[in-house]
């Protein structure tokens, strides 16, 4: 089983529509999540840090299920400069970092 | 704020050539790694350093590839002798010890023909 799994997609949006995506993780001992964002041909950023309770921000929320293992991410009224690729990135021992394929999504307008 | 610097951008070479790529992370970064991208995949972890020490190399193909950071700040890649499927964006990341933010150079394209 892969460290990280994503349905790459691409998921296509119709421009303010609402996507939701999850992204699993093998190792129960994982300690921190994050989503990063790469753009064609460009390095990944940090879009946001995923905390136990849920976090939000602007549109996008970001959500924790340490039971099953998941993390999702919901971006609400989709905009064009949405169109990116989206890793799930866990944090093990050591600083270890593991990236997932990413889910692309592709807003349309 | 300077970023973590990659050189070089492109790189074109026939198999069986070797390359090198440099990495000067962040100032005061002491975690440095090094990630593959092959074009439709996440960038997968090559090696990780925490100063100028290997903390994982596990998926680092040692029989061509290797890493070094001699005085725990730059660092730099080689291959030698490349093949056609190591053809990829060659990503250089930093972050703090106990940072949780990494940062990515700009990486280095690699085209083995």
């Amino acid at each position: 089983r892969k460290e990280v799994e994503q349905d790459p997609g691409p998921f296509n949006v119709p421009e303010g529509a609402t996507v939701a995506f999850n992204c699993t993780y093998s190792n129960s001992a994982s300690q921190s999540f994050f989503w990063y964002r790469q753009d064609c041909r460009k390095e990944p950023k940090l879009l946001m840090s995923v905390y136990s309770s849920g976090n939000e921000d602007g549109r996008f929320t970001a959500q924790l299920n340490r039971a099953s293992q998941y993390i999702s991410l919901l971006i609400r009224d989709s905009k064009l400069s949405d169109s990116a690729t989206y890793l799930c990135v866990v944090k093990n021992g050591n600083n270890r970092l593991a990236f997932g394929k990413g889910n692309q999504v592709v807003v349309i307008p | 704020e300077a970023g973590v610097a990659q050189s070089p951008r492109y790189k074109i070479i026939e198999k069986r050539q070797s390359v090198a790529f440099w990495c000067n992370p962040i100032s005061g970064h002491a975690t440095l790694y090094w990630y593959q991208q092959i074009l439709g995949q996440g960038p997968k972890l090559l090696i990780q350093f925490q100063n100028n020490g290997v903390v994982d190399d596990s998926q680092l193909p040692k029989d061509r590839f290797s890493a070094e950071r001699l005085k725990g700040v730059d660092s730099t890649l080689k291959i030698q002798p490349a093949k056609l499927e190591d053809s990829a964006v060659y990503l250089c990341a930093s972050m703090l010890r106990r940072g949780e933010k990494l940062f990515f150079g700009s990486g280095t394209q690699l085209s083995v023909l």
